[in-house]
């Protein structure tokens, strides 16, 4: 059973500071995915990673991908206000011809003057 | 958005009473999806669609069925609604394993 793990769970920065959002799962996959959710909305996606060493950057936010050790990073520069937000996770089950993902917990993101 | 709409938005019902939830979507993907999402617990599939009439169960699939009779829309429906069935209703759509999810804005739905 694929299980998704999201640390920190709660995170609180100032702006301007550097922090990193690690994402966990148990099984092998091979894509892997980031959204953002701002409170009392939906998701919006902001990452696809399909390869292992896949790396993609918007903005402040840079994603990673390590499939050996199962490893998916999302590092924020410089962070800014309007980052503040809820981020998921999200790893797609191997064997599947459709897109059937697990989602981790999110991390609740509050970023501060 | 890609073009996903839920309706309705909001709902208050009553214990015991069917509802359905309706999901559109215009930018014909193929695959479409039902989440629920509650505090603590994330993101959770209950069911999903890979074609129309053709459709699965997922993680927490008890108590609700869904059909697709076209492309465009996917329907999920509680049989007979109960208070552990309060939350947030998302639909999603994608057009394939390698393609994001493109998700709705939401049902918020209220089981009384």
């Amino acid at each position: 059973e694929l299980k998704v793990e999201q640390n920190p769970l709660f995170l609180s920065m100032q702006e301007g500071k550097n922090y990193t959002i690690y994402c966990n799962y148990s099984t092998t996959s091979d894509r892997l995915y980031w959204y953002r959710q701002d409170p009392g909305k939906s998701l919006e996606s902001l990452f696809v990673l399909l390869s292992n060493g896949a790396v993609k950057q918007e903005g402040r936010l840079m994603a990673s991908l390590d499939t050996k050790a199962r490893l998916s990073t999302l590092h924020i520069t410089a962070a800014v206000h309007d980052l503040s937000a809820t981020y998921f996770c999200a790893v797609g089950l191997m064997k599947t011809s459709y897109d059937k993902v697990i989602f981790g917990p999110g991390t609740s993101l509050s970023v501060i003057p | 958005d890609a073009g996903i709409t839920q309706s309705p938005r909001h709902k208050v019902t009553e214990t015991g009473t069917p509802v359905t939830l309706r999901c559109h979507q215009t930018e014909n993907h193929r695959y479409m999806y039902w989440y629920r999402q509650d505090p603590g617990h994330g993101l959770r599939l209950i069911h999903y669609s890979y074609g129309v009439k053709d459709t699965d169960k997922g993680e927490v699939s008890d108590g609700y069925s869904v059909s697709r009779s076209k492309t465009e829309d996917f329907l999920l429906t509680l049989e007979s609604a109960t208070s552990s069935q309060t939350s947030v209703y998302f639909c999603a759509a994608s057009g394939g394993r390698e393609e994001t999810q493109y998700f709705g804005p939401g049902t918020r739905l209220l089981v009384l």
